[in-house]
């Protein structure tokens, strides 16, 4: 399974926006990535996956490099609400494997 | 997506005692999970419940410790058996979503907060 790395946290201001990096050198060919989020005293929340280029929804962008080995979680225009713990995941479910929550990055937004 | 809903929401028990978690989803599923989460930490996947089969169990977990039960496609509960205070922790229960995407995602239930005194 493929291992990921993220930092361990960020810190950002109303309305910026937020990238935060994903590292995952060992990525398989069928790996997709999927990112999710976590409030306090809440489970996590899947906010986008996607497998290469580039993904976006009504919460965030994913941008995937040509080599897969990285991955970037786009947040724009950060509220105090999007404070959190953002976890990126590796792998391949339909192979049967159950992908595995690494560190995340915590993202504090502050005023 | 998928709705969970888990009991209690947090308890307060003693050394030696077991506490049954339980978790309701608002539609048929095939797997549910199981995880546990230190304060400050990731989550760690104890167990994965498909009906009508025994549990599959993680390294590190057992079904003494953790027995799981999953009687139909939207419920299951997991014990925390013989607590002691390293049992501490958060345990939550998760579905996979499987129509409409190329890969599945999880949807998770707010957890359990459990404190062993």
């Amino acid at each position: 399974l493929a291992k990921t790395t993220q930092p361990i946290s960020m810190d950002s201001y109303e309305g910026q926006e937020v990238n935060i990096t994903c590292s995952h050198n060992n990525i398989a060919t069928n790996d997709y990535i999927t990112w999710y989020q976590q409030f306090p005293s809440q489970g996590p929340r899947f906010i986008i996956q996607g497998y290469k280029t580039k993904v976006t929804n009504e919460v965030a962008s994913l941008f995937i490099p040509a080599d897969r080995k990285s991955s970037t979680l786009s947040l724009p225009r950060v509220s105090l609400s999007d404070t959190a713990v953002y976890y990126c995941l590796v792998g391949d479910r339909n192979a049967g494997n159950m992908l595995t929550f690494g560190g995340g990055t915590r993202l504090m937004v502050k005023p | 997506s998928a709705v969970i809903s888990q009991k209690p929401s947090r308890d307060i028990c003693q050394r030696g005692t077991s506490l049954t978690i339980q978790c309701q989803v608002d539609s048929q599923v095939t797997m549910m999970f199981w995880y546990r989460q230190q304060p400050g930490q990731s989550l760690t996947l104890i167990a994965t419940a498909n009906q009508g089969s025994e549990a599959t169990y993680e390294s590190g977990f057992v079904i003494d410790k953790f027995p799981i039960s999953r009687p139909n496609l939207t419920f299951s509960t997991l014990t925390v058996s013989n607590m002691s205070p390293e049992d501490s922790s958060i345990y939550l229960c998760s579905v996979e979503e499987v129509a409409g995407r190329v890969q599945n995602i999880q949807y998770f239930g707010a957890g359990t907060r459990l404190s062993v005194l």
